[in-house]
């Protein structure tokens, strides 16, 4: 069975710009969370997407958005990138809403802003 | 709202070594408790969890035991491997949906 994937592996992009970052979730799973992993701040909370609906976002602003498609695979976009935005994002797929589900996680796209 | 905390680390210990890594969370309700891992480079992966009171999760030699009374969830190994050597995450899940990490614990092993 294959895991969550991510694309890219690695995403070098300047001030302002913007970027897309992709997941494929675990074949069967319908919930997609997407998160921040900077550099001594551990793992912040973004985004949760489960049937196509967000569900639940974090403490970011609202440059961070993204969608799930009716494959249930989702984006990541980030709008008007600042330099703080350079982080490993990971996202995490479970087989439905409730809490006790597992999340497994992909590798991440490193992104780095120049 | 919703937390975790749990020893930052870094721990270094020898191989066959016993492991502690403590957790307590506040969390709305009776959250699911899990433990993932990260080994360098790589994305985390989830190493055991408990659904409820009083449960044990177990995997690979470790383990740990939802404690309802204390919050905790303290996760140990008899005897670590340098294999071990990763960042370690409890994570409760969180009233919203996500779950709630810390910022880990790194644990190296020397041979």
């Amino acid at each position: 069975e294959a895991g969550v994937t991510q694309s890219p592996t690695h995403l070098i992009k300047t001030r302002g710009q913007q970027a897309t970052l992709r997941c494929s979730p675990i074949s069967g799973h319908t919930s997609v969370y997407w998160y921040q992993q900077a550099l001594g701040l551990g793992l912040q909370f973004l985004l949760w997407y489960d049937e196509g609906e967000e569900r639940n976002r974090g403490n970011f602003p609202p440059r961070f958005s993204g969608r799930q498609f009716p494959n249930y695979s989702s984006e990541l976009n980030v709008n008007a990138l600042e330099l703080e935005d350079s982080a490993l994002y990971l996202c995490a797929s479970s087989a439905g809403r409730l809490s006790n589900q597992p999340q497994h996680f992909g590798d991440g796209t490193r992104l780095s802003i120049l | 709202g919703d937390s975790v905390t749990q020893m930052e680390g870094p721990v270094t210990l020898s191989e066959e070594a016993f492991l502690t890594i403590n957790c307590t969370y506040t969390a709305t309700g009776y959250p699911s408790l899990f433990w993932y891992v990260q080994y360098p480079g790589e994305g985390l992966q989830l190493l055991l969890k408990a659904t409820k009171a009083d449960d044990k999760g177990s995997n690979k030699g470790f383990e740990a035991t939802y404690r309802k009374e204390t919050t905790s969830f303290h996760l140990e190994k008899g005897s670590v491997q340098v294999s071990d050597s990763a960042v370690y995450f409890c994570a409760p899940g969180g009233s919203q949906g996500n779950l709630i990490f810390g910022k880990g614990t790194k644990l190296s092993v020397k041979p």
